[in-house]
């Protein structure tokens, strides 16, 4: 079957810090990636993405590179901020040509404090 | 992209009563998904609603406990019924394309 694996939490960092949550997946088929984050108190919402091998997903100076050698959707950014707090979920969909469900890994807090 | 309603947003409900979620789609779907998030927890699938058919549920949740209605291709309900405290969490409707997936702001359950 598919699955994501996340890092556990909770990850705390000083302000500017670097961050990095590691992501890894196991996939019948030919996943598209996701990052999504939850803010505390909020709904879900979508922060980057990358549909094929080799592709950058970026937004908000977070990244995450699609690494199909080491199944691999690590997410980074160079300098976070105490805005960042929040939890992060690293997710799964196979292209099957229509919509199709998300698996999702099971999320990993960031606390950035001053 | 697609933008996904839910109502209500927030509850808190009487142990052994249904609270009816409902979601509301600004396009022609012909799937929706229906997840759970316990606090604390990661999001799990509970069923997938076709229009036109029956809902498909994932391992652990059942009809009679998740009663789901698709009366069109735009608009879904789950309906949590007979809840107790372990049914408190977030319930968000989603919807998707092959490469894509949209959320709604999600229904924030809390069982008294």
């Amino acid at each position: 079957g598919n699955s994501v694996t996340q890092m556990e939490g909770p990850v705390t960092l000083s302000e500017e810090a670097f961050l990095t949550i590691n992501c890894t997946y196991t996939a019948t088929g030919y996943p598209s990636l996701f990052w999504y984050v939850q803010y505390p108190g909020e709904g879900l919402q979508l922060l980057l993405k990358a549909t094929k091998a080799d592709d950058k997903g970026s937004n908000k100076g977070f990244e995450a590179t699609y690494r199909k050698e080491t199944t691999s959707f690590h997410l980074e950014k160079g300098s976070v901020q105490v805005s960042d707090s929040a939890v992060y979920f690293c997710a799964l969909i196979i292209n099957t040509g229509t919509a199709s469900k998300l698996t999702f890994g099971t999320g990993t807090r960031l606390q950035v404090t001053l | 992209s697609a933008v996904i309603s839910q109502k209500p947003s927030r509850d808190i409900c009487q142990r052994g009563t249904s609270l009816t979620i409902q979601c509301q789609v600004d396009s022609q779907v012909t799937m929706m998904f229906w997840y759970r998030q316990q606090p604390g927890q990661s999001l799990t699938l509970i069923a997938t609603a076709n229009q036109g058919s029956e809902a498909t549920y994932e391992s652990g949740f059942v009809i009679d406990k998740f009663p789901i209605s698709r009366p069109n291709l735009t608009f879904s309900t789950l309906t949590v019924s007979n809840m107790s405290p372990e049914d408190s969490s977030i319930y968000l409707c989603s919807v998707g394309a092959p490469t894509q997936a949209f959320f709604g702001q999600g229904t924030r359950l809390t069982v008294v």
